[in-house]
């Protein structure tokens, strides 16, 4: 019963392929988000999902496009992959708090997909 | 836009010692939200502690706790009683809340080895 689950866990390709990772997460949560661990291990937020509804998007190339089919589920599609892409890339998902009621909004993370562009 | 340093790129510990790892952050706002994630080799995002930046009151899991000083803008956890299982990159993270939404922002990690 994994809480947040990426497919998958790693992905190797040649360079202008196109690729999607796969996020689910079983929690309830109704937030979900994408970062992006380099090769330095610095962690950067990419993207966030609110009940499917694109919330932050953080100066990423237009080549990723993230796409919520549903509040439990946020996949990372991305376009003419370049050897820059190689990375971590974590799924996230929280309870977001909104308005003054303060809720459990830890950020949960899956295990990552490793990717690497040849 | 909020920013955290971890200072310590690399620490190492003997095994049952106790080792504290050092985080600080600035922001603008009054209350908000301070976390440590640990990352085994397994590359997994574990949650270690969390604290609210509201109460005083220092957060504590077991053998880990923190030094909250809301005041130096300074997060530091303490590993007591280190065992090998801890040995991992250690995560400092701070959640900002941006249009409607929160993000986390993290440090650049501490790793930690422990020494038998």
């Amino acid at each position: 019963d994994t809480a947040v689950s990426q497919t998958p866990k790693y992905l190797v390709t040649q360079m202008g392929n196109d690729k999607s990772i796969k996020c689910e997460q079983n929690l309830g949560h109704d937030t979900m988000y994408w970062y992006k661990q380099d090769s330095k291990k610095f962690l950067k937020i990419m993207f966030s999902y609110n009940n499917k509804e694109l919330i932050i998007n953080e100066t990423v190339p237009n080549r990723f496009s993230p796409k919520s089919p549903d509040k439990a589920h946020l996949n990372l599609h991305i376009n003419s992959l370049e050897l820059g892409d190689s990375a971590v890339y974590f799924c996230a998902s929280s309870q977001w708090a909104s308005g003054s009621m303060k809720v459990e909004d830890t950020q949960y993370f899956g295990p990552g997909t490793r990717l690497t562009v040849l | 836009a909020q920013t955290v340093t971890q200072s310590q790129p690399e620490m190492s510990v003997q095994e049952a010692e106790t080792v504290t790892l050092s985080c600080t952050y600035d922001t603008s706002e009054s209350d908000y939200y301070l976390f440590w994630y640990k990352q085994p080799p397994s590359r997994q995002m574990i949650l270690v502690i969390r604290q609210e930046a509201y109460k005083q009151q220092n957060a504590t899991e077991n053998r880990f706790s923190v030094n909250f000083q809301k005041a130096a803008k300074s997060f530091s956890l303490k590993i007591s009683d280190s065992q090998l299982g801890d040995a991992a990159m250690y995560f400092c993270a701070y959640r900002e809340t941006q249009g409607g939404s929160e993000k986390l922002v993290f440090g650049k990690g501490t790793k930690l080895t422990v020494n038998p």
